[in-house]
């Protein structure tokens, strides 16, 4: 199965700073088959980014993603207090569907 | 608007059954296939299963092959797991969730989840 490591863990900002979150895979994905999702505690994921750049219904455009092959990138140009809480990668071009550990956006 | 609630969740001993349930609204469900992601306390997420729009084709993660069945009724809008000897390691919350691009899907809407604790 294809593995997604997260990078940081934890990321550590300041309201109005730009966060960047990394997601590698241990094999190419398409990029038509990558996500990212944020979960705050006590709620259920919410889709933000499909097809590695696509923007979800209803997600502002301060949220971007991009890359290919191993290596995809979730940015947020300028954090909102809202926008503190766990994002998720996913690939799901390979069986089976496989998610990232998870980085945690704090708030410093 | 589209709504999925999971129910049937709860406490259970290692070993027995349990089915979840997901009721579908605000969208043609016969036409989507369904997922089911499960996420133990304070962990990342998990793949369970997948099943095609009309229940034909079926797809589960290593953990769920051979104790888990997703199944589904059209007719009433339901998503089913059954889960059946259950583990310790299989506490946790199980969302239903939507594919709109099928099996190999981003999930774009999910459940508010239910509980699932497997314990003596």
């Amino acid at each position: 199965e294809i593995v997604l490591t997260q990078s940081p863990g934890t990321l550590s900002l300041s309201p109005g700073e730009r966060a960047t979150l990394s997601c590698r895979a241990s094999q190419s994905v398409d990029s038509s088959y990558f996500a990212w999702y944020q979960q705050k505690p006590g709620q259920a994921p919410r889709l933000l980014i499909y097809g590695a750049s696509s923007r979800a219904t209803g997600i502002p455009d301060r949220f971007s993603g991009s890359g290919s092959g191993t290596d995809f990138t979730l940015s947020i140009s300028r954090l909102e207090p809202e926008d503190f809480a766990v994002y998720y990668c996913q690939q799901y071009g390979r069986s089976p569907v496989t998610f990232g550990g998870g980085t945690k956006v704090e708030i410093k | 608007q589209v709504q999925l609630v999971e129910s049937g969740g709860g406490v259970v001993q290692p070993g027995r059954s349990l089915r979840l349930s997901c009721a579908a609204s605000g969208f043609a469900f016969s036409g989507y296939a369904m997922h089911w992601v499960r996420q133990a306390p304070g962990n990342g997420l998990e793949w369970v299963a997948v099943i095609s729009s009309d229940g034909s084709n079926k797809y589960y993660g290593d953990s769920a092959k051979g104790r888990f069945t997703i199944s589904r009724d059209n007719s009433k809008n339901t998503l089913y797991l059954q889960m059946n000897s259950l583990r310790a390691e299989d506490t946790a919350i199980y969302y239903c969730s939507r594919g709109p691009r099928g099996y190999d899907s981003h999930l774009d809407y999910w459940g508010q989840g239910m509980l699932v604790t497997v314990s003596s």
